[in-house]
């Protein structure tokens, strides 16, 4: 079984530049996460889709973040204009359905802002 | 205070030691935990779920404590292939299926 697919892997940009992400979810799984990770914290949640709906989205940063799955499957997240501190690593999961006990993981897109 | 909170570490012990590692939590409404494993530069990967009965994988033991809002991980005989750092979960709260991370706990077995 494939995993979660993510690109690029990694992305250095200078602030104020815009910036996206590719996730493809594993065959079949309806809930797909995004997470930000910071060097030396744990993910934190960005924002979950059941199918094409988002069920949560209360720790995006509105302003500079957006997301979609515009048809269920395969999700991007931008990012327009880049901070520095948005420098982290942006990992995809999914799960089969939401409340699943495992949520799988993508390899992370490592983004750098200079 | 932050939802899920560990002691980040790093623990450094020789081969065959046991470590433990502790983790509270603050949402009394998280339903489930988990122990995920995160290598250097890798994504996380689930390692054990933890339930108040106590839940035991081999040389792993994780176990809950609600009434406390704690939860543990012990590995016993560590292996140099141990070396992670190994991170708390929490779900519940305002959206179903949203896992809430500690800060993570980073393990290294010297030889």
């Amino acid at each position: 079984e494939a995993g979660v697919a993510q690109s690029p892997r990694y992305k250095i940009i200078e602030k104020r530049q815009s910036v996206a992400f590719w996730c493809n979810p594993i065959s079949g799984h309806a809930t797909l996460y995004w997470y930000q990770q910071i060097l030396g914290q744990g993910p934190k949640l960005l924002i979950q889709f059941q199918n094409n709906g988002v069920v949560d989205d209360s720790q995006l940063p509105k302003d500079r973040f957006s997301a979609e799955r515009l048809k269920g499957v395969d999700s991007t997240l931008k990012i327009q204009p880049a901070k520095l501190e948005d420098s982290a690593v942006y990992l995809c999961a999914s799960s089969s359905f939401a409340g699943a006990e495992t949520q799988y993981f993508g390899p992370g897109t490592r983004l750098l802002v200079l | 205070r932050k939802e899920v909170e560990q002691d980040p570490g790093p623990f450094n012990v020789p081969e065959g030691a046991t470590v433990a590692f502790n983790c509270t939590y603050s949402n009394s409404a998280s339903q489930s935990f988990f122990w995920y494993r995160q290598d250097c530069r890798k994504e996380p990967k689930l390692l054990m779920s933890v339930y108040s009965s106590g839940n035991e994988d081999g040389r792993f033991t994780a176990q809950l404590n609600r009434a406390s809002q704690y939860i543990s991980l012990l590995i016993r005989d560590s292996k140099l292939s141990d070396s992670a750092t190994y991170l708390c979960v929490g779900t519940g709260g305002t959206s179903y299926g949203k896992l809430t991370f500690g800060q993570g706990t980073i393990l290294t077995v010297h030889p």
